[in-house]
């Protein structure tokens, strides 16, 4: 049972254009909503996060928009650039027990052409 | 400061082989998880240290499978007779403390049985 889905597993944008990437859940004890960033052979690297709490939440080119009652979080990087290629991963956060237990979703490839 | 380091980077081991993995945490982080990525998939939960205590470890596939974190640094997951399903990287995060949101990744360790 995945309970954070991201249902395209590629996408390509021209730079300069917007990247939009989708992020689906089903666990409505999600209260905290975060994007991570993987290149190749690195670890994710924490990119923006969203608490339930907000429905947008903006850094520099990165905002993330969160509607709860769809149970819908997506990215948007504009202007989009040829460093942004790399695996973006959706990940969802809920308390358990003293700790907080991330939930990610199957990642999407995201490639800007020059 | 220094990261999140795993080592060794890559590991290549024979079926029913015994196998560690070590994690090193940034320097005053209080929570230490392990992940596991297999490819396609994001990183899949498999224990939570809260200093030296494992506070979680619901997501541990089986008993073949066991983590430690002596001093509430350094951890080390240890995999009894490994499979050829054991295949796949795994990572390390840590936290500064337990109910933070954003976990700080390491670049992984690439486990191959053969």
């Amino acid at each position: 049972d995945q309970q954070v889905k991201q249902n395209s597993p590629s996408l390509s944008v021209q730079e300069g254009r917007i990247s939009i990437l989708n992020c689906d859940y089903t666990n409505s004890m999600f209260d905290y909503f975060l994007w991570y960033k993987k290149y190749p052979a690195e670890g994710p690297t924490f990119l923006i996060s969203i608490s339930s709490i907000k429905d947008k939440n903006e850094d520099g080119r990165f905002t993330v928009f969160l509607n709860k009652s769809a149970k819908h979080l997506s990215l948007h990087i504009v202007p989009s650039q040829p460093g942004d290629s790399a695996v973006y991963f959706c990940a969802a956060d809920h308390p358990s027990g003293s700790a907080r237990q991330l939930t990610f979703g199957s990642g999407t490839q995201l490639t800007v052409l020059p | 400061g220094a990261g999140v380091s795993q080592t060794p980077s890559n590991k290549v081991t024979e079926k029913g082989k015994y196998v560690e993995l070590r994690c090193d945490p940034i320097s005053g982080h209080t929570a230490l998880y392990w992940y596991r990525q297999s490819l396609g998939q994001g990183p899949e939960f498999l224990i939570y240290f809260q200093g030296t205590g494992a506070a979680d470890d619901s997501g541990l596939p089986n008993d073949r499978f066991f983590a430690v974190r002596p001093e509430g640094s350094v951890s080390t997951l240890k995999i009894q007779r490994t499979e050829r399903g054991d295949s796949a990287m795994y990572l390390c995060a840590s936290s500064l403390t337990s109910g933070d949101n954003e976990q700080f990744f390491g670049p992984g360790t690439r486990l191959t049985v053969l």
